[in-house]
């Protein structure tokens, strides 16, 4: 059974501030995703990741993923209050005979930018 | 605009009563997909379907049902015997894996048991 696992599960942050999510998971996979949520909203896909050592940069955010160590982070910079928001990393595994098979979320992080 | 429609946004639904949540997308994916999401939780596959007339449990199908009959359809049921069916319901769909699998949501249906 797949299992995803993110930390910090809430962050609390000043603006101007650097920090990293982690999120790992716990078998072979080459798909993981980032998405975001706000309050009472849907998901907003972020990044794509599809391979070993993929990094992929959007604005003050920067995902990265490494498939050996089963893990990816979520990079701010310098942080600004718009970035408050929850943010859910999800893997993808190898279904049988191809095919999208559905997505396997972690708990997500609640992350609060204060000024 | 391409996309992914739900309807209701909002439902509420009475003890032993069956509802059905609406999810249309004219992005022209293959791949449909429900979701359920409680609060402070991630999201948890109820069903997808990969194909029209076909379609799969996911971790928590029990007292669910889905139908596949279009494309661009992919209803879901929540019936009586889902005993805590209070939660946030979202849709999604996409490609096929080969063709990179990212998925797109819906703006959700929020169920409340009255």
């Amino acid at each position: 059974e797949l299992k995803v696992e993110q930390n910090p599960l809430f962050l609390s942050m000043q603006e101007g501030k650097n920090y990293t999510i982690y999120c790992n998971y716990s078998t072979t996979s080459d798909r993981l995703y980032w998405y975001r949520q706000d309050p009472g909203k849907s998901l907003e896909s972020l990044f794509v990741l599809l391979s070993n050592g993929a990094v992929k940069q959007e604005g003050r955010l920067m995902a990265s993923l490494d498939t050996k160590a089963r893990l990816s982070t979520l990079h701010i910079t310098a942080a600004v209050h718009d970035l408050s928001a929850t943010y859910f990393c999800a893997v993808d595994i190898e279904g049988t005979g191809g095919g999208a098979d559905g997505l396997t979320f972690g708990k997500g992080t609640h992350l609060i930018i204060q000024p | 605009d391409g996309g992914i429609t739900q309807s209701p946004k909002y439902l509420f639904r009475k003890e032993g009563q069956n509802v059905t949540l609406s999810c249309e997308q004219n992005l022209n994916h293959d791949a449909m997909y429900w979701y359920r999401q409680d609060p402070g939780q991630g999201l948890r596959l109820i069903y997808y379907s990969q194909i029209v007339n076909d379609f799969q449990k996911g971790d928590i199908a029990e007292g669910y049902s889905v139908s596949r009959e279009k494309k661009e359809s992919f209803p879901l049921t929540v019936t009586s015997a889902q005993k805590n069916p209070t939660a946030f319901y979202l849709c999604a769909s996409s490609t096929y894996r080969g063709h990179g699998a990212e998925a797109f949501f819906g703006q959700g249906t929020r169920l409340t048991v009255v």
